[in-house]
């Protein structure tokens, strides 16, 4: 069975940082593309970051550009979200959930565009002072 | 970044209704649309993805279609376990982005 774990959310002092991990097993995580995906306390889903199977390829949304920082341990299983200068717009919880790809067979090659299958039950951070 | 809406925000509807749930894009998706569920304090469910596939152990009474930049969700006979947030989501191009999602709450 799937299984998304995740853990470091806490409250922090706005400018502050904290690292959110999230444990993946039941599948060959380093073939995996994974995402953060955070929820305002109230509001809708924004999806914050993405990283491919061997983490040489990074995406971010713009509202954490700069700020953030994704990554993963392929010999560990987990993925990781580093999270500096935080402000209280950051405050929310935070999923992390595995990628699935959608390939589109072009004429030459395939491109593959990546939803979220599977999610973790969250974390949630609060920045405030 | 590509903006999703979606229509109605909320709706109340009764046990064994029909209904449907429209999201647009901005610009065109093709079909690299997925469909969300989410019950309060609950993580996301994925339901549907490229706009009508459906995903495996998901009722077959949800459904998906349409493509480039109108998109629909129907629940063909409402269920009490269906009461919940509905959410799309395009995965065309990075960011991706959600809808603002659409309430489902009981009549």
């Amino acid at each position: 069975e799937v299984q998304l774990v995740e853990s470091g959310g806490g409250l922090v002092q706005p400018g502050g940082s904290l690292r959110l991990s999230c444990a993946a097993s039941g599948f060959t995580f380093s073939s995996y593309a994974m995402s953060w995906v955070r929820q305002a306390p109230g509001k809708g889903l924004e999806w914050v970051s993405a990283i491919s199977g061997s983490g040489g390829s990074t995406y971010y949304a713009d509202s954490v550009k700069g700020r953030f920082t994704i990554s993963r341990d392929n010999s560990k299983n987990t993925l990781y979200l580093q999270m500096n200068s935080l402000r209280a717009e950051d405050t929310a919880v935070y999923y992390c959930a595995k990628d699935r790809a959608h390939p589109d067979y072009g004429d030459y090659e395939i491109y593959y565009y990546y939803y979220m299958d599977v999610w973790g039950k969250g974390t949630t951070v609060t920045v405030s002072s | 970044a590509i903006r999703m809406t979606q229509s109605p925000s909320s709706l109340s509807a009764s046990t064994g209704d029909r209904v449907t749930i429209t999201c647009r894009a901005s610009q065109g998706i093709s079909s690299y649309l997925a469909w969300y569920q989410q019950k309060p304090g609950k993580a996301p469910k994925l339901l549907i993805y490229a706009a009508s596939t459906l995903q495996s152990g998901v009722p077959s009474r949800f459904s998906g279609s349409g493509s480039g930049t109108d998109f629909t969700l129907t629940i063909s006979c409402l269920q009490s376990e269906d009461f919940a947030t509905y959410y799309c989501q395009q995965y065309y191009s990075y960011p991706r982005t959600f809808g603002p999602g659409t309430k489902v709450d009981i009549k």
